[in-house]
């Protein structure tokens, strides 16, 4: 089992739309969590922190669910500018502390 | 404002060819961390710093070396390239280890 998991996607939505990804997570020991976005053929950039009480900016909205391990992003109001690609991260102690970034899930907002 | 800055941004290698990567910020960040990227596997670390003069080896180190002889900079080398190793390589520096990750704008290697 993967460390870090994420649909892959595409996910394909019109502008407007709200959209909702999860990734879940192995070590129930994980401490911080984190979504990036990464547009195509661009560095990854911070989208945002999730936070164990849930957080929102903006349109975006984090959740953290401990018990099921997984968190979650919304996307509420879709733009063509959210075309991109959104990559979970997830810090571990294993050992030794980790980060460890999931393969990422694609959205594409259309007209 | 700089931030990260990766060169070269492309190249191309034969193989047994070798290179060096390099990676400077201006954050006066203490950890800086090499990543590759490739179809389907995510971000995957080869190394990383946690401060001058310091490294230590990530997810996926063998074939490459690194040093951080100076706090701002970070390189990555590569002694005998192989065709595994294409790749987008990402620099990345971070004040705090669990804290916002600053990255380059990647650096795109094939090895022939």
């Amino acid at each position: 089992r993967k460390e870090v998991e994420q649909d892959p996607g595409p996910f394909n939505v019109p502008e407007g739309a709200t959209v909702a990804f999860n990734c879940t997570y192995s070590n129930s020991a994980s401490q911080s969590f984190f979504w990036y976005r990464q547009d195509c053929r661009k560095e990854p950039k911070l989208l945002m922190s999730v936070y164990s009480s849930g957080n929102e900016d903006g349109r975006f909205t984090a959740q953290l669910n401990r018990a099921s391990q997984y968190i979650s992003l919304l996307i509420r109001d879709s733009k063509l500018s959210d075309s991109a690609t959104y990559l979970c991260v997830v810090t571990m102690n294993t050992g030794f502390q980790k980060l460890v970034f999931g393969t990422g899930t694609r959205l594409l907002v259309s007209p | 404002n700089a931030g990260v800055t990766q060169t070269p941004k492309f190249r191309v290698l034969k193989t047994g060819q070798s290179m060096t990567l390099l990676c400077a910020q201006d954050m006066n960040h203490e950890y800086m961390y090499w990543y590759r990227q490739d179809p389907g596997m995510g971000l995957r670390l080869i190394h990383y710093s946690v401060g001058e003069g310091t490294t230590a080896k990530g997810e996926v180190p063998d074939g490459y070396n690194v040093s951080r002889l100076k706090k701002q900079n970070f390189l990555l080398g590569l002694e005998s390239a192989a065709p595994s190793q294409t790749s987008v390589y990402f620099c990345a520096s971070s004040y705090l280890f669990d804290g916002e990750l600053f990255f380059g704008e990647g650096s795109r290697l094939t090895v022939l």
